[in-house]
């Protein structure tokens, strides 16, 4: 059984760099060729951050596509996420999830609660 | 892309049996039938019930059930228990954006 657990930053700071790291267990990380980024928050629901591929280049949500970055560490079976240039608006419960084949995620984790505050 | 639409609260007793609806756009839901379902306890991670409209992952509940029609999904739930209080929320395949989420039903059992 799959399980994966997002870091705690800490606090972010206003303009700063959101950096947060889901280290996977139970499973190799090539179990699965697309690992993803959701957030959510109380006034915009759950938002797909974008996904990293194994085999490729990531894919982002258009509207964050400037200000993210995500990669992969197989010898440490993690994968991250970096978002900069944060405001109180990236404030959110950050999740990492494995996807599964075609298109649907299979596994999350248990999210963290990130918040930007000066 | 937007959120799917779905009902922010739905409520039965013990026994019955609810539907929740996930509504979307020809460019999501009604393109393909790639949605699935997720229930979601607080403080847990979430658990993926449906995927592909219709089926169910290993060690789910025959009490769940999908469909689609178009550009809505749904998802029933039968012979409610006490431990199906819980949120439930869709997810379609989109476009631009991949994965595009719905906006979460708080299911209470009376």
């Amino acid at each position: 059984q799959v399980q994966l657990r997002e870091s705690d930053p800490g606090l972010v700071r206003p303009s700063g760099t959101l950096s947060l790291t889901c280290t996977v267990s139970g499973a190799s990380i090539t179990s699965s060729d697309w690992w993803t980024w959701v957030r959510q928050t109380p006034g915009k629901g759950l938002e797909w951050i974008g996904e990293v591929y194994l085999r490729g280049s990531p894919n982002y949500n258009p509207s964050l596509k400037t200000r993210v970055s995500m990669s992969v560490d197989k010898s440490k079976n993690q994968f991250s996420l970096s978002l900069n240039s944060v405001t109180a608006a990236d404030t959110a419960m950050y999740y990492c999830a494995r996807i599964g084949v075609p298109h649907y995620v299979d596994s999350w984790g248990q999210g963290i609660l990130v918040t930007v505050s000066s | 892309q937007s959120a799917l639409t779905q009902p922010a609260s739905v409520s039965g007793s013990p026994g019955q049996w609810i539907t929740i609806s996930c509504t979307g756009t020809s460019s999501d839901v009604g393109s393909r039938d790639l949605v699935s379902w997720y229930q979601h306890h607080p403080g847990k991670a979430p658990k993926l019930i449906i995927y592909e409209v219709t089926k169910r992952p290993s060690g789910v509940s025959n009490r769940f059930s999908g469909s689609k029609s178009g550009n809505t999904a749904s998802l029933t739930i039968s012979g409610l228990q006490s431990e199906d209080e819980a949120e439930y929320f869709c997810c379609s395949y989109g476009s631009s954006v991949l994965y595009v989420f719905g906006t979460g039903t708080e299911v209470t059992v009376l």
